[in-house]
């Protein structure tokens, strides 16, 4: 199994563009989420979604937009993006919402605005 | 809105050491507790959870965590640290309650030297 694929792996944009990072999953898991992690801040949550069909905000969620597909797919996208947005970003699924299913994470994507 | 705090940014030890890393979170009701571990250049692997029952769990590689609930507490310990142990460890903690999303510490990079 792949567990959670993140894609792409790198990226560098110009302040103002857009772009959208993809995640996949093949666990049939419900919940999905998106993670940021900087030096010094941990892991911050921008999104996540607690079952096919909703999508709820978490700590940090201005500049991004997320869209949850289908039951595999939870993406994350940047209208406009910012140096605030470098970063390293982590996607992650769990059976059944958090409460006491453990987090599997992808590989991340490591994002750079200049 | 819960937090989570790790009192040590940076523990530098040498093999054989013992290890405790601190964690307390602000939460007043029933939550669920974890530790992740980042070891360089991967993504984030469940290292242990605590869920209810005995305060004690004990989870990969000789690792255990105790809860204690009147001092917000889940610090995570090993009694002999190896040097493949070093990594950055994040504490998590989640309300018990179905939709919510769990939270991370800032982490706590351990770097043991041989």
């Amino acid at each position: 199994n792949a567990g959670v694929t993140q894609t792409p792996k790198f990226q560098v944009l110009k302040t103002g563009q857009s772009m959208t990072l993809q995640c996949a999953q093949d666990m049939n898991h419900n919940s999905m989420y998106w993670y940021r992690q900087d030096p010094g801040m941990g892991l911050r949550l921008i999104y996540y979604s607690a079952s096919e069909g909703t999508t709820d905000k978490g700590e940090v969620p201005n500049g991004y937009n997320v869209s949850r597909l289908n039951k595999r797919e939870f993406s994350l996208r940047l209208e406009s993006a910012a140096p605030s947005q470098t970063s390293v970003y982590f996607c992650a699924s769990s059976e059944e919402g958090q409460v006491h299913s453990p987090l599997h994470f992808g590989n991340g994507t490591r994002l750079t605005v200049t | 809105a819960q937090s989570v705090s790790q009192h040590n940014h940076h523990v530098i030890l040498s093999e054989a050491a013992s290890l405790e890393l601190g964690c307390n979170y602000s939460y007043g009701g029933t939550v669920n507790l974890f530790w992740y571990v980042q070891y360089p250049g991967q993504h984030l692997q469940l290292l242990l959870k605590y869920f209810s029952g005995d305060p004690l769990v004990k989870g990969i590689k000789g690792f255990e965590a105790e809860f204690i609930k009147s001092k917000f507490s889940f610090n995570l310990r090993k009694p002999s640290v190896q040097w493949s142990d070093t990594a950055e460890y994040f504490c998590a903690v989640t309300p018990n309650q179905a939709g919510t999303a769990l939270i991370f510490g800032k982490g706590t990079t351990l770097s043991v030297s041989s």
